[in-house]
């Protein structure tokens, strides 16, 4: 069965805390992709960053970083010296090419609230 | 400004009534997309469409519809046979399928359904 879990519900930490959101997914294919999103309070998510499964290099994006591990099917997502901007509800998705004709559709986890206190 | 627009931001709906939500993209995006999000759930898909006069079912399709009559539009139908649609709904869009299977989806601003 393919799968998406974020197991911290919600997370509160105080600014210039680093934070990670941890997402563990299932699959029984080789070839998927793994994403984040940002949903910040106005609802609207916003897209962060792409992974496929044949690249486990970690990427780093300013205060942003991801750790995609396949031998513990773990994609990890750190925010360092976190802001108040930073608070939102982070979801991890996995993308298939091919599955029963639901082809390219996402598997959301259920999310995990930041807060970000000042 | 490229982008998704849904409309109205804000519905209100009594009981056993269809209510419809629009879904625009100026992108140039083939496929296009509908979930619906609950209090402390993930995404659900409800329906996707691929290609102009083409949709699937998702994962909720029950109590839904759609149409896709022009690239740039997917509009979403709740019909009275939706037995719990208070919920707030997304579109999304991407550039398509295939080899560009992968491309990320990008999401709308979202409408909040109420049923009174």
């Amino acid at each position: 069965a393919q799968k998406v879990t974020q197991a911290q519900t919600e997370i509160s930490v105080v600014e210039k805390e680093d934070v990670t959101l941890d997402c563990v997914y299932e699959t029984r294919d080789t070839t998927y992709y793994l994403f984040w999103y940002k949903q910040p309070p106005s609802g609207e998510l916003v897209f962060l960053i792409r992974r496929n499964s044949f690249d486990e290099q970690n990427e780093i994006s300013g205060r942003y970083s991801w750790n995609f591990q396949k031998s513990t099917s773990s994609f990890n997502f750190t925010i360092t010296a976190s802001q108040v901007v930073d608070s939102a509800v982070y979801f991890c998705a996995l993308r298939h090419l091919y599955y029963g004709g639901s082809q390219g559709n996402l598997i959301f986890g259920k999310g995990t609230k930041l807060s970000v206190k000042p | 400004d490229g982008g998704i627009t849904q409309s109205p931001k804000y519905l209100f709906r009594k009981e056993g009534q269809n209510v419809t939500l629009s879904c625009e993209q100026n992108l140039n995006h083939d496929a296009m997309y509908w979930y619906r999000q609950d209090p402390g759930q993930g995404l659900r898909l409800i329906y996707y469409s691929q290609i102009v006069n083409d949709f699937q079912k998702g994962d909720i399709a029950e109590g839904y519809s759609v149409s896709r009559e022009k690239k740039e539009s997917f509009p979403l139908t709740v019909t009275s046979a939706q037995k719990n649609p208070t919920a707030f709904y997304l579109c999304a869009s991407s550039i398509g399928l295939g080899d560009r299977a992968y491309n990320e989806q990008f999401f709308g601003p979202g409408t909040r359904l109420t049923v009174l």
